[in-house]
Parts: C-alpha cells; structure tokens; sequence
C-alpha cells in the first residue's frame, strides 16, 4: 500500500501572510505528482501536474515544487487570502492508472 | 475536460436502508472510479468501474456492499448498503483527464450521514 503522508493536517493563516505544506510519498516508481485543492462543497480542481526532479510549477499566488529523489513536494501560498482556504490533496501517481490520495492539509485564512 | 454530473448531492439515511450514487459524464470514458473519504481520512479508492466487466474492488471493499453498476460509457452508479453511521462520508466519483499523467476531473461529491 502506498504510503502518502501530508504535513500539516490543519493550518490556520492570517490573511496577507504566506505559508507552505508539506507531501511525501515513496520515491520508487515515481511517474507523476497531482496536488490538488477541494473547496466545502465542490469538487477537488486541479492545482498541478508534476513530474521532473526539481520541478518548480507556479498559478498566480500558488506554487509547488518537487523532488522525486528523496520523494517530497512543497506547495507555497504567498500572500494569503480567503479564497484560498480549502483543503489541499497530494496524490503520486505510480502505475496501475490510480491515484493514492494523502490525507489532505486544511487550510483557514483568518481575515 | 470532461464535466461530471453527480447525486444526490447530500443526503441523510437511516441505518440498515441503501442509497445509490448516480454519476453521469458529458463523454464516453472507459474507466470511471469511486472514492470515500470518511471524516479527517484519506480520499481513498473504493473500486474501479469499467464498462462491460464487473468493477475491481480494492482491499477492504466488497460487492455486497458497495455494488456498482456501469451500464455504458458515460454513466456509473454505486450503491451503499445496509448503512451504518461508519458509512458517513463523502462520496467521488472520478475519470481521466486525457494528456494530464492520469490526472482526475471529480464529481462535485455526495456528502451521505447515516443516523
């Protein structure tokens, strides 16, 4: 069983402030990184696709990068905003045409 | 990409009924998926639906429980049985996004409570 593992469960940020999280998975059989966000709701949307060591993706204030040799992804908000409270989703994909889905990081940004 | 059409949206049932999922996508998929995510959990596959065959089931998902029925290419239902309160959850249904390293486009969820 993958082992995915997301860090912090739950983060509450002050509005104006930037803050990161965390993504590790298993570095062997790495095809693909998906991160993303799921608004109460509505459907998870998708952030980014990454799959290049050193990887570095950007969507206005959102960015993510990765490393696929020790296995972990960063995603960074700069200037948070209410908007971007939501829970965030890493999901490796290694073959057998599935995701395995962390256990998400609950972001409130406290206006 | 494609848009996925997903009900009930939410719903309340009483323990021992069942209610059934229904998702419906605006283009022909081979292979749609089912996932739960149960309070403070992981979103984690129940099973894979293709058409024409009977779904895959993932370790710890059964038929008799999660039966799932997937007429023709665009349409898929899965069912929840005999409920329990463990049941509550928010429920996914998902298919691939061509050319996005078998990214998803998701369902907009069923959040079931079993009372």
């Amino acid at each position: 069983i993958l082992n995915v593992e997301q860090s912090p469960q739950s983060l509450h940020v002050q509005e104006g402030d930037s803050t990161n999280f965390t993504c590790s998975f298993p570095s062997s059989n790495f095809y693909a990184l998906h991160w993303y966000r799921w608004e109460t709701a509505k459907s998870p949307e998708a952030l980014f696709v990454m799959t290049l060591n050193g990887d570095e993706k950007k969507k206005g204030r959102i960015s993510a990068t990765l490393n696929t040799k020790e296995g972990y992804s960063y995603l960074y908000i700069k200037g948070s905003q209410p908007e971007d409270s939501a829970t965030y989703l890493c999901a490796p994909f290694q073959g057998a045409q599935k995701l395995v889905f962390g256990q998400g990081t609950r972001l409130t940004i406290n206006p | 990409s494609a848009v996925i059409s997903q009900k009930p949206s939410r719903d309340i049932c009483q323990r021992g009924t069942s209610l059934t999922i229904q998702c419906q996508v605006d283009s022909q998929v081979t292979m749609m998926f089912w996932y739960r995510q149960q309070p403070g959990q992981s979103l984690t596959l129940i099973a894979t639906a293709n058409q024409g065959s009977e779904a895959t089931y993932e370790s710890g998902f059964v038929i008799d429980k999660f039966p799932i029925s997937r007429p023709n290419l665009t349409f898929s239902t899965l069912t929840v049985s005999n409920m329990s309160p463990e049941d509550s959850s928010i429920y996914l249904c998902s298919v691939i996004r061509t050319g996005t390293n078998y990214g998803y486009t998701f369902g907009s969820g069923t959040r079931l409570t079993v009372v």
